[in-house]
């Protein structure tokens, strides 16, 4: 079984300030992780993926998340956040096997603020 | 270019009236899935397909069907819609192998049922 759990349904940040979106996983096999960005009006996106290589993961627009199996968590953070990152963010988790079906948070709306 | 496109992006229909929201990607992708996306529920899984003629279901099934006769279709039926199927929709496909593969999204399918 695999489940995510996204904390915060809404996150807001100033212009310029750090971005976290947190994620924590569960699941009974090694996973694969993904953040997934929804610009309004749009469907989703690939943003940035962990696939067992390195534990550092960098995206587009400057995303990066990091890996910590040791906390089952796979946190978002961009240094410096502009007007245009503000969407709706989704982690999933897959696995291997039966766990191959992805699973997805619930999704945190980030909202920038001049 | 590569894309999972889906008709109609809107549709406003009545109770009962039989419709089909159509799904088709040009990446020869085994797996197809929908999705819909409701306000504090994030994304839950309806249908998912591993291939040709092979269909399951996800996590909300109910009064939803599909069917997969062509690897690059997969429509999504609601054969007697009611105003709780009132959502958002999306259809996504990836390739198969590992869970380490990315979804593609279509733009997605606003529906409503009065």
């Amino acid at each position: 079984a695999q489940s995510v759990t996204q904390l915060g349904s809404h996150v807001s940040v100033s212009e310029g300030a750090l971005v976290l979106l947190r994620c924590n996983y569960s699941s009974s096999v090694p996973p694969y992780l993904f953040w997934y960005v929804q610009y309004p009006n749009q469907g989703l996106q690939l943003l940035l993926k962990y696939t067992s290589a390195a534990t550092l993961v960098k995206g587009i627009n400057g995303f990066e998340a990091e890996f910590k199996k040791s906390e089952t968590s796979f946190h978002l953070t961009k240094p410096s956040a502009h007007m245009s990152d503000a969407a709706e963010y989704f982690c999933a988790v897959s696995g291997s096997g039966g766990s191959y079906i992805p699973t997805f948070g619930r999704g945190t709306s980030l909202i920038v603020h001049p | 270019e590569a894309q999972v496109t889906q008709n109609p992006r809107y549709l406003i229909t009545v109770t009962g009236k039989k419709l089909t929201v159509t799904c088709s990607q040009n990446m020869n992708h085994e797996y197809m899935s929908w999705y819909r996306q409701d306000p504090g529920l994030g994304l839950r899984q309806i249908y998912y397909s591993m291939n040709v003629e092979v269909t399951d279901k996800g996590d909300v099934p109910e009064g939803y069907k599909v069917s997969r006769k062509e690897k690059r279709n997969f429509p999504l039926i609601l054969e007697s819609p009611s105003p709780n199927q009132t959502s958002l929709y999306f259809c996504a496909s990836r390739n198969t192998g590992t869970g380490g593969y990315e979804q593609y999204f279509g733009p997605g399918t606003r529906l409503t049922v009065t």
